[in-house]
């Protein structure tokens, strides 16, 4: 099926960091969505997105949903070692009811 | 809170057996639930879209007769797979539309680790 390109594919960072990541998608969506995966367990809602430019944070979080409605980016403040995961973006096409997963963007945190 | 039931967590099976999972909303009927798919350290995958009252509409490639989907009732959606074999293994979850709209967000079940010796 078809799926959301997301980078970087992985990232080392140390804690205290800030992280960021994104999802591109050659055609237009209308609402993006941002999960976080821990190992074994279902994802977890972070952030939804519904309008071209809006800038939404929850806690250290922050995410946009981008212009050119192809693109959405993630940001994480000031990394904690709980941030360790894997995250994924969604993206839900014009007319449509379901949603497409990015290649997700594995994060381990450094102590 | 949780608003999405998944059970079980896990199970093994033999290879030729029939395993179902069940996915229930909690406090709130759902119509529609969706069943992905995830191989390890890969994105998730649509299955199937699971109607309740009527058929499943499954996604491309997605055997309907080897995944069996019940929606019986506007809490309770189950998967089965049938005569498993060792290429079934995977994680399979359940989600849910919180709220009205296609646009509404999914929230996803604890999710299933099915294991075909």
């Amino acid at each position: 099926g078809q799926q959301l390109n997301q980078s970087p594919q992985s990232m080392f960072i140390q804690e205290g960091e800030d992280v960021s990541m994104n999802c591109t998608s050659s055609s237009i969506f209308n609402t993006w969505l941002w999960y976080k995966q821990d190992p074994g367990e279902g994802p977890v809602l972070l952030i939804a997105l519904y309008k071209a430019g809006e800038l939404t944070s929850n806690g250290r979080l922050t995410a946009q949903f981008g212009i050119t409605r192809k693109d959405s980016f993630l940001n994480i403040s000031a990394s904690i070692p709980s941030d360790v995961g894997i995250y994924f973006c969604a993206g839900l096409s014009p007319g449509t009811y379901k949603y497409i997963f990015g290649t997700g963007t594995r994060l381990k945190v450094l102590a | 809170g949780a608003v999405v039931s998944q059970h079980p967590s896990w199970v093994i099976c033999k290879s030729g057996t029939s395993v179902k999972i069940e996915c229930r909303s909690l406090d709130f009927q759902a119509t529609t639930m969706f069943w992905y798919r995830q191989f390890p350290k890969q994105s998730l995958m649509l299955m199937a879209t699971s109607n309740e009252g009527s058929k499943a509409t499954y996604e491309q490639g997605v055997e309907k007769d080897k995944f069996l989907i019940n929606h019986a009732s506007l809490t309770l959606s189950t998967l089965t797979v049938t005569s498993a074999h060792p290429e079934d293994s995977s994680f399979y979850i359940c989600s849910v539309h919180i709220g009205t709209g296609p646009g509404s967000p999914l929230h996803f079940g604890n999710g299933t680790r099915l294991t075909v010796t």
